[in-house]
């Protein structure tokens, strides 16, 4: 059965911290890794990592996918009051979505 | 990416009634996606609607339950019908853009009561 698990579930740091998250699957037919922040209501997409070892940026945000491992981390430096979200890992599989549980990250100031 | 907007954004019924959600998007796309969210959880497909055939739905969920229309290619709507509290949720709509990421809606928060 595919699956897709992201750890830690929670997590509770420091404004100015930097935190990992992590994701791992095992999913058939796998066609991209997708990263998104969801702070209300609607998922926002962060990124999307098809090929191993090419690290995705935006700004103090970052991914890389690991294809043989079978694995992605989201990294996220120097981290503010406005990083908490949930953050849910999503794998690509023809043309569905596999997701993750999610990562409550919260930043205390 | 995509702008999609969502109607209503939040809503509270009683049980045994109907709600129709709507999700409209800025451009022409192929495959809208409905999602649930229930409190707590991940989300989980409802189904994929594609314009001029019949949306596929994921294991536990039926059609008579979820009606679904797929019009043309900028609009599609979801029905929860004869509603419970267990249909309490948030109800996404989605959008494939690009090389497969989804792009989301804003959501629709319902409380059935």
């Amino acid at each position: 059965e595919d699956k897709v698990v992201q750890s830690p579930l929670s997590l509770v740091v420091h404004e100015g911290d930097t935190v990992t998250l992590n994701c791992s699957y095992e999913v058939t037919n796998f066609r991209s890794l997708l990263w998104y922040k969801q702070e209300k209501k609607a998922p926002t997409f962060l990124f999307m990592l098809t090929s191993s070892g090419i690290e995705k940026k935006s700004g103090r945000l970052s991914s890389i996918l690991d294809k043989k491992e079978l694995f992605s981390i989201l990294n996220i430096t120097a981290t503010q009051t406005g990083d908490s979200a949930v953050y849910l890992c999503a794998v690509g599989r023809n043309y569905q979505l596999i997701w993750g549980a999610g990562t409550k990250l919260i930043i205390k100031p | 990416s995509a702008v999609i907007s969502q109607k209503p954004s939040r809503d509270i019924c009683q049980r045994g009634t109907s709600l129709t959600i709507q999700c409209q998007v800025d451009s022409q796309v192929t495959m809208m996606f409905w999602y649930r969210q229930q409190p707590g959880q991940s989300l989980t497909l409802i189904a994929t609607a594609n314009q001029g055939s019949e949306a596929t739905y994921e294991s536990g969920f039926v059609i008579d339950k979820f009606p679904i229309s797929r019009p043309n290619l900028t609009f599609s709507t979801l029905t929860v019908s004869n509603m419970s509290p267990e249909d309490s949720s948030i109800y996404l709509c989605s959008v494939e853009k690009g090389e497969g990421e989804q792009y989301f809606g804003p959501g629709t928060r319902l409380t059935v009561t």
